[in-house]
């Protein structure tokens, strides 16, 4: 299975909105509704932003969403800030019963 | 709340077997709305997905790496177990521990991870 396609890097300045793009197929994210978002700061273990395409678990700011259209999902940080700065990588469940991660984006707020 | 928590050598020789545990407390591995799981991160690079195990024992691995897995549970500890065999430099990674949750298909919960080095 090949890894889902993500930007390796996005930036923005505090207060603006990003996006971060998480291209696959129709046999992992176009196939199902089970893509995630995680958060990962260095050092740390990464954190669940984001469920079933659009869900944000309890805790997590609503400055947080996330989009599906065809192949591609987004997750859109809305108001930056600097405690945003992190990977983001995105996940689905795949046909094969099997996990995908994306390779990874880097967001530097500037 | 649920923790998990990855044990085992944090060195191993190329050519041998990786093996490493991970302790749930907080909650019961016997749970049938979930499965548990390694996923790894190497040096500079991006999220890998290894496995999950139900606690019944079906298994579901990363087809790039099926041949040298194998992912086991023990409900009476509370643990799951993965072995990563004929290692490589290319598997030295951090590894985490996790929870998927079914329904969801999300990974709610990691260990802090654990890094391992493959060198001689």
């Amino acid at each position: 299975q090949s890894a889902l396609t993500q930007p390796a890097s996005v930036s923005g300045s505090p207060g603006q909105s990003i996006t971060i793009s998480c291209t696959g197929t129709s046999s992992d994210v176009g196939g199902y509704n089970y893509v995630s978002w995680y958060q990962r700061h260095p050092g740390k273990a990464p954190k669940v932003m984001i469920s079933e395409v659009s869900n944000r678990p309890s805790g997590v700011s609503n400055r947080f969403s996330g989009s599906k259209s065809g192949n591609t999902a987004s997750l859109t940080i809305s108001g930056l800030q600097a405690e945003d700065e992190a990977e983001y990588y995105c996940s689905s469940y795949t046909s094969t019963s099997t996990v995908v991660f994306g390779g990874g984006t880097k967001l530097t707020v500037l | 709340q649920l923790q998990l928590q990855e044990s085992g050598p944090g060195l191993v020789k190329p050519s041998e077997t990786l093996s490493l545990t991970c302790t749930v407390s907080g909650g019961s591995i016997s749970s049938s709305s979930c499965l548990w799981g390694w996923i790894r991160q190497p040096p500079g690079k991006g999220l890998e997905w290894i496995g999950n195990i139900y606690y019944a024992g079906t298994t579901y691995y990363n087809p790039s790496l099926k041949s040298r897995v194998t992912i086991s549970v023990d409900t009476s500890k509370n643990q799951f177990s993965l072995k990563l065999g004929s290692v490589t430099a290319a598997d030295t990674a951090i590894y985490y521990c996790a929870r998927l949750s079914l329904g969801y298909y999300v990974t709610d919960y990691w260990g802090q991870g654990t890094l391992v080095t493959v060198s001689s």
